[in-house]
């Protein structure tokens, strides 16, 4: 299956650690990758192939992953975190996005 | 830097015809595929498909086939969507990105992600 599945809304407190998860068939073999997007902007790459962060990225957010399903977490969530999350992975052609997670910092 | 500078908003009538331009710079603009994603109104991000600037090779995602055209003038460092029919259900935001990819040398093979993005272009269809 093409389809990749996230929670539609999580929440965290101000500090606490929340994890957005992302099951499909398709990360069995191959790895997530996660997108931030804030109202009105365009999505910024957050965690590439599984667990890497790009320049720029805090180090509160970590990337894992495990059979079917792949996590991005943040440890310690700060006010500025509150966005959607999508999560992308593909097969031999073509890509999909899961349909996002709306996280809201409490 | 690396930067994609996508053409303006667009209003347009069903039935008409439109082109978005994506620009990209700092980089090796031929050497990178660029990705098209929309996003319709208060909803998730769609891959449309892909084109590689070098030699245009393109791939579609299915539920874009035949509706979209993408098309590249590497000298210019450009990418571009097209449509010779809109309808009012192309209203949505569109991005481009620039493909990139990681080897994971451990066995995880390849790894395709966009690491950089257009600020989008908003297209409005409306009669």
């Amino acid at each position: 299956s093409s389809e990749l599945t996230q929670e539609p809304a999580v929440s965290a407190a101000l500090g606490q650690t929340v994890s957005i998860t992302c099951q499909g068939d398709s990360l069995r073999s191959n790895f997530a990758s996660w997108y931030q997007q804030k109202p009105g902007q365009a999505p910024v790459l957050v965690m590439y192939a599984k667990d890497n962060r790009p320049s720029g990225i805090p180090d509160r957010f970590s990337g894992a992953s495990s059979g079917d399903t792949a996590s991005l977490t943040i440890t310690g969530a700060q006010a500025e975190d509150e966005a959607d999350y999508f999560c992308s992975s593909r097969d031999n052609t073509h890509v999909f996005f899961g349909g996002g997670t709306r996280l809201t910092v409490l | 830097d690396v930067q994609l500078v996508q053409s303006g908003a667009e209003v347009k009538k069903p039935g008409g015809s439109l082109r978005i331009s994506c620009q990209g710079s700092g980089y090796s603009f031929a050497n990178y595929y660029i990705a098209w994603v929309r996003q319709m109104p208060g909803k998730g991000l769609e891959w449309m498909g892909i084109i590689y600037p070098d030699d245009s090779d393109t791939k579609y995602s299915p539920s874009f086939q035949g509706h979209v055209t993408f098309s590249a003038d590497k000298s210019i460092n450009t990418a571009y969507l097209q449509w010779s029919s809109l309808k009012a259900s192309d209203t949505a935001i569109y991005f481009c990105a620039r493909r990139t990819y990681y080897y994971d040398t451990t066995g995880g093979g390849y790894s395709y992600y966009f690491d950089y993005w257009g600020q989008g272009t908003l297209v409005t269809v409306s009669s």
